[in-house]
Parts: C-alpha cells; sequence; structure tokens
C-alpha cells in the first residue's frame, strides 16, 4: 500500500531562520511527486512536481528536491507570509489518484 | 477567470438530512475529484470522475453519492448514511498531459461542513 509520511508535524522559524521539510513515501511505481502549500480555511495551492531522483525545482525562497525514497521542501530564509501547511502527495498509478501526507505546519515568526 | 468554485463555503446540516455540495470548473479539464480532509489527516479521496457520465469511487465512498452530467460540474451528496460528515471538503480538476507525464490537480477553495 502506498505510504506518505511528513515531518515534522509543526515548525516555528524566526524570519530568517532557514530550515527543511521532509516527505517520505513508498510507493511502487512512483509517477510524480507533488507539494502543496495550503493556508487555513482555504484550498491547497500547487507548488511543485517532481518526477524522477535527483530533480529539483525552485519557486522565490522555495525549494524542492527527490530522492528515490524521500522530497525535501527547503525554505531558505522565510518571512511570515511562508507561514502555512505544506503538503506532499505521491501519484503513483495511470489515473491520477494522490496519496497525501498529513503536511507540516509551518509558523514564521517576526 | 480560470478557476475552480465551490459552494457554498459553510454548510450547516441537521442529522437525517441529505446535502449537496456544488463544485463548477471552468479550466476545460477532464478529472474532476472529491476529497475530505480532517485535522491531523491527509486528504483522502471519495469519488472520482475521468469523464463526462462515469465516475469511480475512493477510499471512503460509504455516506455519499456523485454524478457527472457535464463536464464542467461534479456535484457532491453527503447522504444520511455518512456518520461522521463534519469535514473539510475539496474539489479538484486535472486534465491528462500524455505520455509518461502526470497531472497536476488543482484544488477549489473548499466547503467547510457541520453536522448540528
Amino acid at each position: 500500500e502506498d505510504q506518505v509520511t511528513q515531518s515534522p508535524e509543526a515548525l516555528r522559524l524566526q524570519e530568517g531562520e532557514s530550515s527543511s521539510l521532509n516527505c517520505s513515501y513508498t510507493v511502487s511505481g512512483l509517477r510524480g511527486l507533488f507539494w502543496y502549500r495550503q493556508d487555513p480555511g482555504k484550498g491547497p495551492e500547487f507548488l511543485f512536481t517532481l518526477y524522477s531522483a535527483g530533480e529539483e525545482k525552485e519557486k522565490e525562497r522555495l525549494k524542492a528536491t527527490l530522492t528515490k525514497k524521500e522530497s525535501f521542501l527547503h525554505i531558505t530564509a522565510p518571512k511570515p507570509e511562508d507561514s502555512a501547511t505544506y503538503l506532499c502527495a505521491v501519484q503513483a498509478n495511470s489515473w491520477g489518484k494522490l496519496q497525501f501526507g498529513a503536511g507540516t505546519q509551518v509558523v514564521v515568526t517576526p | 477567470d480560470g478557476g475552480i468554485t465551490q459552494s457554498p463555503k459553510y454548510l450547516f446540516r441537521k442529522e437525517g438530512q441529505n446535502v449537496t455540495l456544488s463544485c463548477e470548473q471552468n479550466l476545460n479539464h477532464d478529472a474532476m475529484y472529491w476529497y475530505r480532509q480532517d485535522p491531523g489527516q491527509g486528504l483522502r479521496l471519495i469519488y472520482y470522475s475521468q469523464i463526462v457520465n462515469d465516475f469511480q469511487k475512493g477510499d471512503i465512498a460509504e455516506g455519499y453519492s456523485v454524478s457527472r452530467e457535464k463536464k464542467e460540474s461534479f456535484p457532491l451528496t453527503v447522504t444520511s448514511a455518512q456518520k461522521n460528515p463534519t469535514a473539510f471538503y475539496l474539489c479538484a480538476s486535472s486534465t491528462p498531459s500524455g505520455g509518461t507525464r502526470t497531472d497536476t490537480q488543482y484544488f477549489g477553495p473548499g466547503t467547510r461542513l457541520t453536522v448540528l
């Protein structure tokens, strides 16, 4: 059975204090790994798709990387507006079903 | 302005009532999905539809029903058979990119359902 585990569950950072979120996965035949950002009471906002080990993608202060067993979301010099829950999901089969992790709640304080 | 809309934003249901959540998209996407989100848990798939007039059960379909009569619309009915319906419901859509690539799902703003 496909499994996705995110750690830590919660992360509190000072503004400018860089850190990384982890997404470990067990899936047969990874087709893609997704990162989303979710603000309280809102729907997830798409950030990145990673397809193969070694791939990296960046957007502003966020950088996502992928290995054969896990993905990292690095937040460089975070600002308070980066506070959100970050969700990781994997797609293993052909029609689009996503398996989500429980998310990491990030709070960035000034 | 393309996107996914869900209505209502908040919904209150008395026990024993059926309620219907609306999901509309103008992205011309073929596939649509319904997820349920509970605190501390990942999103769980309720139903999905890859094409008009066809849909399949996801992981937690019991107590829910859907229809897909139009490409743009995928309403979800929460029936009285759903024992614990209080949750945040999210609709998503995607379109196949072809080849070996995967298709990105885009989400609506969600509907929060509370059972009184």
